[in-house]
């Protein structure tokens, strides 16, 4: 079946700028989307991106897509403590409403 | 405000019994989906939901049944065939438009214990 991957964990500086990374193997997806999960708490849209775009930017967030290698970034800048959370990647294709998840990176933020 | 939510937020359950974890969203979703999360596991799917009276099951259904009655509400219980069911239980509802059912909303959460 179709694949998400994603590093498990990422640790940062506060102040420094945070890179996500995520691979899918499904060719045909058509949405990607970033979610964000704070300790104990649901999954919450960051942002997403159309598989026709390649970068979308939205205040601390840039989202780059390289659909040739099917790669997927997310990057926070100036990361904060509040953004120590668990950070998941997700696709759907098309008319699909299963969208595939990544396990997730837990990124860590120390001062 | 429009939103997801579940209930309750922790359970504890003695093993051998059945529970039922609430969800009800007012977003007029068409879509819901039940998630179990385990640490280091990221989401797996338990169940999913097009439409009333419909669902199909997902990647880990044994042990658990749902009911999709009204728009608004799709129950997940857990039996007492669920081997182990310690884990942190998600539900999401998505919204079907122009022939694509965009992001998935999701709730809070009920933390499941069985003692």
């Amino acid at each position: 079946g179709e694949d998400v991957e994603q590093s498990l964990f990422l640790s940062v500086r506060e102040g420094d700028s945070s890179v996500i990374n995520c691979t899918y193997t499904d060719s045909s997806s058509t949405y990607l989307y970033w979610y964000k999960q704070e300790p104990g708490a649901g999954l919450q849209l960051l942002t997403y991106i159309f598989s026709n775009m390649d970068m979308k930017q939205d205040q601390r967030l840039t989202v780059l897509l390289n659909k040739k290698d099917k790669h997927l970034s997310l990057r926070i800048a100036d990361t904060q403590t509040g953004d120590s959370a668990i950070y998941f990647c997700a696709e759907t294709s098309g008319g699909s409403y299963i969208p595939t998840f990544g396990r997730g990176t837990s990124l860590i933020v120390h001062p | 405000d429009g939103g997801i939510t579940q209930s309750p937020k922790y359970l504890f359950r003695k093993e051998g019994q059945n529970v039922t974890l609430s969800c009800e969203q007012n977003l007029n979703h068409d879509a819901m989906y039940w998630y179990r999360q385990d640490p280091g596991q990221g989401l797996r799917l338990i169940y999913y939901s097009q439409i009333v009276n419909d669902f199909q099951k997902g990647d880990i259904a044994e042990g658990y049944s749902v009911s999709r009655e009204k728009k608004e509400s799709f129950p997940l219980t857990v039996t007492s065939a669920q081997k182990n069911p310690t884990a942190f239980y998600l539900c999401a509802s998505a919204f079907y438009e122009r022939g694509v059912y965009n992001e998935q909303f999701f709730g809070p959460g009920t933390r499941l214990t069985v003692l």
